[in-house]
């Protein structure tokens, strides 16, 4: 079955410090991968994407995200956090097949300690 | 250049009362998908459709029916809804997945049942 597994549901970092949101997926074929933010009270916006080809993709903001096939992670990243990334983050999977649906994790929500 | 529209943004119902959310899209996308985003649970598929005039479940279909009878338009309709369906649904469509692309999303329609 298909579904994203997101297993951090609070996570707190200081202004400045690394990131990793985890991600991961079950899929029976070749998946195609996103991740999302959600500001308080605002709509979705992409902050990546992969489909294929090299399994580190850049996104907006400065985050990246690799895709680990032999682990079936998706894990987001970023060097460095600002308190403008407070919010929450949402992972999410879907397939090749005219079929496929699109299926999200739970998300994990981002706090910056200043 | 409107996107995704949903309507309406915000409603209240009591307990067996009906309704029905529309979502339209400009962009001629072949997938549309229906979500609902609860406290933790992230967003959770209720319907998809991959082109007009079909539909299928997703994760969470009880409860719901939808129509696309309009490849520009999905509908979502709550026969007698209950509390447990006070939620916030958001409306998405997206390029058919053999092509890429990513989910494009409504603002969201915020529904309290009484």
């Amino acid at each position: 079955a298909q579904s994203v597994t997101q297993p951090d549901i609070h996570i707190t970092v200081s202004e400045g410090a690394s990131l990793e949101l985890r991600c991961n997926y079950s899929y029976g074929a070749t998946p195609y991968l996103f991740w999302y933010v959600q500001s308080p009270g605002q709509g979705l916006q992409l902050l990546l994407k992969y489909f294929s080809g090299d399994t580190l993709v850049q996104g907006i903001k400065g985050f990246e995200a690799e895709f680990k096939r032999s682990q079936s992670s998706f894990n987001l990243r970023k060097p460095s956090v600002h308190w403008s990334d407070a919010a929450e983050y949402f992972c999410a999977v879907g397939g090749y097949s005219s079929a496929s649906k699109i299926i999200f994790g739970s998300g994990t929500r981002l706090s910056i300690r200043p | 250049n409107a996107g995704v529209t949903q309507t309406p943004k915000f409603r209240v119902l009591k307990t067996g009362q009906s309704m029905t959310l529309l979502c339209a899209q400009d962009m001629n996308h072949e997938y549309m998908y229906w979500y609902r985003q609860d406290p933790g649970m992230g967003l959770r598929l209720i319907h998809y459709s991959v082109g007009e005039g079909t539909t299928a479940k997703g994760e969470v279909p009880d409860g719901y029916n939808v129509s696309r009878l309009k490849k520009q338009n999905f509908l979502l309709g709550l026969e007698s809804a209950a509390p447990s369906q006070t939620s916030v649904y958001f409306c998405a469509s997206v390029v058919a997945p053999p092509k890429g692309g990513e989910l494009f999303f409504g603002e969201g329609s915020r529904l309290t049942v009484l």
